[in-house]
C-alpha cells in the first residue's frame, strides 16, 4: 500500500527562523510533490522531485531515494509563509497525499 | 493562460439536493483529476478523466457520485442527493502528461450541506 507520512503536524516559528518539514513515503512512490495551501485558498505546487535537490527563492526541497524521505526547508521564514504544506507522492499514476503540516510564522 | 478554474468557489446545498462542481483545466491539458479534502483530513483521490473517458474512478463512492469530461466544456463532478458527510473541499488538478509530473490545481469548491 502506498503511504505518505508528514511531520510535524503543526509547526509554529518566529519570523526569520529556518524551518524544516519532513515527509516519508513507502515503496512504489516514484516522485514527490510539495504543495502549499493557504487558509481557505487553493493549492499551489511548489516542487516536484524525483531525485536530488531543488531551490526556488527561500524554499529548498530535497529527496533521498534510498531512505524514501524528503524535506522542505524554508529559510528566513516570514509570516506570509504561514500555510499548510502538503507532500504528495506519485505512485501508480496517481497522487497520494500526506495530511499536511500547518505552519504558523509569528512576527 | 488562466490556470485551472473551478466554480463555484462556495456551494451550499440542502440535504437531498444535487451539487454540480465544474473544473476547466489549463489550456492544452487533457487530463483532469478530482480530489476531496474532508475537514482535518488529507486530500483523497476520487477520479481521473481524459476527454470523454473515465480512466480511473477507484476513489469515487459507488453511489450518488459521477464525473464527466466532455469533448467540449469543463469537467463536472456531480453529487446527487447530497448528505452532510459530503461537506468538503473538492479540488481538481490538470496535467498535460499522463504521469502527473506537473500538476496544476484549482482553487477548489467548498461544498456545505445544510
Amino acid at each position: 500500500k502506498n503511504e505518505v507520512e508528514q511531520s510535524p503536524q503543526n509547526l509554529t516559528a518566529q519570523e526569520g527562523e529556518f524551518i524544516t518539514i519532513n515527509c516519508s513515503y513507502s515503496v512504489g512512490i516514484s516522485a514527490l510533490h510539495w504543495l502549499q495551501q493557504h487558509p481557505g485558498g487553493g493549492i499551489v505546487s511548489l516542487f516536484m522531485l524525483s531525485s536530488g535537490k531543488k531551490k526556488h527563492g527561500r524554499l529548498i526541497a530535497t529527496i533521498n531515494i534510498q531512505e524514501k524521505h524528503s524535506s522542505l526547508h524554508i529559510t528566513a521564514s516570514h509570516p506570509r509563509d504561514s500555510a499548510v504544506y502538503i507532500c504528495a507522492g506519485l505512485g501508480q499514476g496517481n497522487l497520494i497525499f500526506g495530511k499536511g503540516t500547518k505552519l504558523s510564522v509569528k512576527p | 493562460n488562466a490556470g485551472v478554474m473551478q466554480n463555484p468557489r462556495h456551494l451550499v446545498r440542502r440535504r437531498g439536493q444535487e451539487a454540480r462542481l465544474r473544473c476547466s483545466p489549463m489550456k492544452g491539458h487533457s487530463h483532469v483529476y478530482w480530489y476531496r479534502q474532508l475537514p482535518e483530513e488529507g486530500l483523497k483521490f476520487m477520479v481521473y478523466l481524459q476527454k470523454e473517458n473515465i480512466i480511473d474512478e477507484s476513489g469515487m463512492p459507488k453511489e450518488r457520485f459521477s464525473a464527466e469530461f466532455p469533448k467540449e466544456g469543463p469537467s463536472i463532478l456531480r453529487i446527487q442527493q447530497v448528505v452532510r458527510g459530503d461537506s468538503a473541499a473538492y479540488f481538481c488538478a490538470s496535467s498535460f502528461a499522463t504521469d502527473l509530473t506537473e500538476a496544476f490545481f484549482g482553487q477548489g469548491t467548498r461544498l456545505t450541506v445544510v
